[in-house]
C-alpha cells in the first residue's frame, strides 16, 4: 500500500544509547522532514531533506542524526539518547505546497 | 522564539455550534497558511489552506480567515460534530520555502 510508515511506533530506550528511528515513503516525494511533538511546542522541525544525499538542519538538530541514501528512506538517529529527547517523532513527506503526508509517529521514552 | 502562536490551548463547543481556533504569526514573510487536524496517536492530516492573496477559503464545514494587517487567523467549523474532537495545528511557510513553522496546537472537544 502507498504511503509513509514509521518504526518502531514504540521504543523504550536508556541515556546514553544510540537508537534509530526509520521512516518509508512510497510515493516517491523529494522531500522529507522529521518533526518531534511536545506538550506546550507543537511540532519542531529536527531536520528536513530536499532529495537523496541533500539533508539540513532544521530547528532543533542537537543530538539527532540523518541520512537519506535512498529517496524513499529518511532514518533518524540518536547518537547518545538524553531524557529531553523523550517524545512523539513525526516523519513527514511533501506532496505539494499545500500538503505534507504525516506517518503514524513513534513515541520514544528515554529513561 | 515562535513565530506561529496559538494561545489557547483547547476549546470546549457543543455539537451543531460553531468552533472558532485562533493563530497568530510574527514573521511578514509568511504568505502560505495551513491547518492540520491530528487524532491521538495518529499523524496529523492537512485540512485546509489559504495563501495571502485570499482573505478566505471555505471547504465545506471549514473555513479559514486571513487578517494579513493584523497577521491573524482563524478556522471556523460550522457546524462542529463529535468527529471534529482532535488538536487542530495552525502552520505558515513562505514563497518557495517548502519548510513549515507550526503553532502548539489547540485541542478541540465537541461535547454532545
Amino acid at each position: 500500500d502507498a504511503g509513509i510508515t514509521q518504526s518502531p511506533r514504540y521504543k523504550i530506550t536508556e541515556t546514553g544509547r544510540q537508537v534509530t528511528l526509520m521512516c518509508h515513503q512510497t510515493w516517491s516525494h523529494s522531500y522529507m522532514f522529521w518533526y518531534r511533538q511536545d506538550l506546550g511546542h507543537g511540532l519542531r522541525l529536527i531536520y528536513y531533506s530536499a532529495a537523496a544525499d541533500i539533508t539540513d538542519k532544521g530547528e532543533v538538530p542537537d543530538g539527532y542524526v540523518v541520512s537519506r541514501s535512498k529517496t524513499e528512506n529518511f532514518p533518524l538517529t540518536l547518537e547518545s539518547a538524553t531524557r529531553s529527547q523523550t517524545s512523539v517523532y513525526f516523519c513527514a513527506s511533501r506532496h505539494s505546497k499545500d500538503e505534507q503526508y504525516f506517518g503514524p509517529g513513534t513515541r520514544l521514552t528515554v529513561t | 522564539d515562535q513565530q506561529v502562536k496559538q494561545n489557547s490551548p483547547s476549546l470546549s463547543v457543543q455539537e451543531g455550534r460553531i468552533s472558532i481556533l485562533n493563530c497568530d504569526y510574527t514573521n511578514s514573510m509568511f504568505d502560505y497558511f495551513l491547518w492540520y487536524k491530528k487524532y491521538p496517536a495518529e499523524g496529523p492530516t492537512f485540512l485546509i489552506s489559504i495563501s495571502s492573496i485570499k482573505d478566505k477559503n471555505e471547504d465545506g464545514r471549514f473555513t479559514v480567515f486571513l487578517n494579513k494587517s493584523a497577521k491573524h487567523l482563524s478556522l471556523h467549523i460550522v457546524p462542529s460534530q463529535p468527529g471534529d474532537s482532535a488538536v487542530y495545528f495552525c502552520a505558515a511557510s513562505t514563497t518557495n520555502d517548502y519548510k513549515l513553522s507550526f503553532g502548539a496546537g489547540t485541542t478541540v472537544t465537541v461535547r454532545a
